[in-house]
């Protein structure tokens, strides 16, 4: 079970907004930045969000990032059918000493 | 462009030890960036190793921390992660990757902007 909690799904129409949330505690997300990770079937993660609203270059503006308290979400604006995939949330845990992941959400678009 | 390649043995025994190797290319491991190890299950999903700086720093999951290390090779340009004393638990999909940096200057601690494909270790008697 992952300290950092998502819910294993989420789904919406294309040109929607989705967004998707990602639920920890004090010592991680309460202290420090969540960064976001996608995943395409068969291939490795890629990072789309870091420092919990950063976009690296070349990732669209339709994502952006906010957090709040111990929780922070994902949100996609615009959805479009190349957006289906897993994302994962990961921050520093100052308890565990760790960097720890999220246990993913699949996103479908209808 | 930076790309990284993984590479080691794909079958173990239990009390092995795992030792795969990340090539980089297009880039140096002598950098401002941290290099590390994550990997993935079906069950457990993905999972912090640990990573290095070149000549400086290393961090590791305190879960894995009696069995891991991380080495850097500048000869060679590559890292490399040990893990002694497996068991069928460790059978995952091993990707190496490059920490972010913000600015090309400022680590970003948890984020890796840079993946090999991965290599798939199984562990099994």
């Amino acid at each position: 079970q992952s300290v950092l909690t998502q819910p294993p799904s989420a789904s919406g129409p294309p040109g929607q907004r989705v967004t998707i949330s990602c639920s920890g505690g004090r010592s991680n997300i309460g202290t420090n930045d969540v960064n976001w990770y996608q995943q395409l079937p068969g291939t490795a993660p890629k990072l789309v969000l870091y420092n919990t609203n950063q976009r690296p270059s070349g990732v669209p503006d339709r994502l952006s990032g906010s957090k709040s308290g111990t929780s922070a979400s994902l949100a996609i604006g615009g959805l479009q059918p190349e957006d289906e995939a897993d994302y994962y949330c990961a921050s520093w845990d100052d308890t565990l000493k760790g960097v720890i992941f999220g246990g993913g959400t699949k996103l479908t678009v209808l | 462009h930076v790309r990284l390649q993984e590479s080691g043995p794909r079958l173990l025994k239990p009390s092995d030890t795992l030792s795969l190797t990340c090539t980089v290319s297009g880039g140096s491991i002598i950098s401002l960036n941290w290099w590390g190890w994550v990997r993935q299950t079906p069950g457990a999903g993905l999972e912090w190793i640990g990573e290095a700086f070149y000549g400086g720093d290393s961090a590791y999951n305190p879960s894995l921390n009696s069995r891991v290390s991380i080495s850097m090779d500048k000869l060679y340009n590559r890292l490399s992660l040990s893990l002694v004393s497996v068991t069928a638990a460790d059978t995952a999909l091993y990707y190496c990757a490059r920490g972010a940096t913000h600015a090309g200057t400022t680590r970003v601690v948890g984020a890796f902007d840079i993946w090999g494909q991965g290599r798939m270790v199984v562990v099994s008697s």
